[in-house]
C-alpha cells in the first residue's frame, strides 16, 4: 500500500514565487491534513478537512490555500513565497479510531 | 487549548537499559492518544495508537499507557538498542479529529 504521498521531497523556492505541494492518499481516509515542522519545534496544524468539498482552517493558516476536491487529493497552495515558510511540510490522513498516518514530507526553502 | 509537553526533551542512555518517556496534557476530554517515532530528516512512523476507551497497548519491546484523568501517558521501551535513536512524539487527537503533538523527546542509545 502507498499510503500517503507527497511530492515534490525538496524544493527551492525565491520571494515571491508561488507552487503547490501535492498530497495523495489511498486508504480512502475522510480526514486529510497539512502540518509544518520547524527545526526544533513541534508539528503545527496548518490546515485540513473533514471530507471532499470541506476544508477548514488550523494553528497557522495564513499563507496557504487548500482544496479537496476528491477524497484522495488534499494540495496545498502557497500564493507568494516568503522566508518565514521555509519548513518542512507533512501531509497526513485519518479514519476514525484507526490512527494518522503521514507521508515522507516535503522540504521548503524559501530564499 | 489543549497544551502537550513531552519530558524529557533528550535522552542519552547505554545499550540494554530499559527507559520511559512522558508525555502530560491539560486536557483530558481527548479522543485518542498516538505515539511516533521520526528518524532524522524523514517522516513520522506510527508506533502505537491507544483509543479513549483503552488504558494501554503494546507492541514488541513497546508498551504505552494512557492515564487521562491524570493527563499522563508514559512510552516504555525495554531492552533499548540504538537503532531506537531517534525522536519520539506524543500526539493527542481531541473534538473534530485534530491532532496536538508535544515538541518531542530526542532519545539517542550508545552501543
Amino acid at each position: 500500500n502507498a499510503g500517503v504521498t507527497q511530492t515534490p521531497k525538496f524544493r527551492i523556492l525565491k520571494i515571491g514565487q508561488s507552487m503547490t505541494l501535492q498530497c495523495t492518499q489511498d486508504m480512502n481516509h475522510n480526514y486529510m491534513y497539512w502540518y509544518r515542522q520547524d527545526p526544533g519545534m513541534g508539528l503545527k496544524l496548518i490546515y485540513y478537512s473533514v471530507g471532499a468539498g470541506i476544508t477548514d482552517k488550523g494553528e497557522v493558516p495564513n499563507g496557504y490555500n487548500v482544496s479537496r476536491s476528491t477524497t484522495e487529493d488534499f494540495p496545498l497552495r502557497l500564493e507568494l513565497a516568503a522566508p518565514s515558510q521555509t519548513s518542512v511540510y507533512f501531509c497526513a490522513s485519518s479514519q476514525t479510531d484507526y490512527g494518522y498516518t503521514f507521508g515522507s514530507g516535503t522540504r521548503l526553502t524559501v530564499v | 487549548k489543549q497544551e502537550v509537553t513531552q519530558i524529557p526533551a533528550a535522552l542519552s542512555v547505554p545499550e540494554g537499559e530499559n527507559l520511559v518517556l512522558n508525555c502530560s496534557f491539560t486536557d483530558s476530554a481527548i479522543y485518542n492518544l498516538q505515539w511516533f517515532r521520526q528518524d532524522p530528516g524523514k517522516g513520522l512512523t506510527s508506533l502505537l495508537l491507544i483509543q479513549s476507551s483503552q488504558r494501554e497497548q503494546t507492541s514488541g519491546r513497546l508498551n504505552a499507557s494512557l492515564d487521562k484523568s491524570s493527563g499522563r501517558s508514559t512510552l516504555y521501551i525495554a531492552a533499548s538498542q540504538p537503532g531506537d535513536s531517534a525522536t519520539y512524539l506524543c500526539a493527542l487527537e481531541t473534538s473534530g479529529s485534530r491532532l496536538t503533538f508535544g515538541e518531542g523527546t530526542q532519545l539517542t542509545v550508545n552501543p
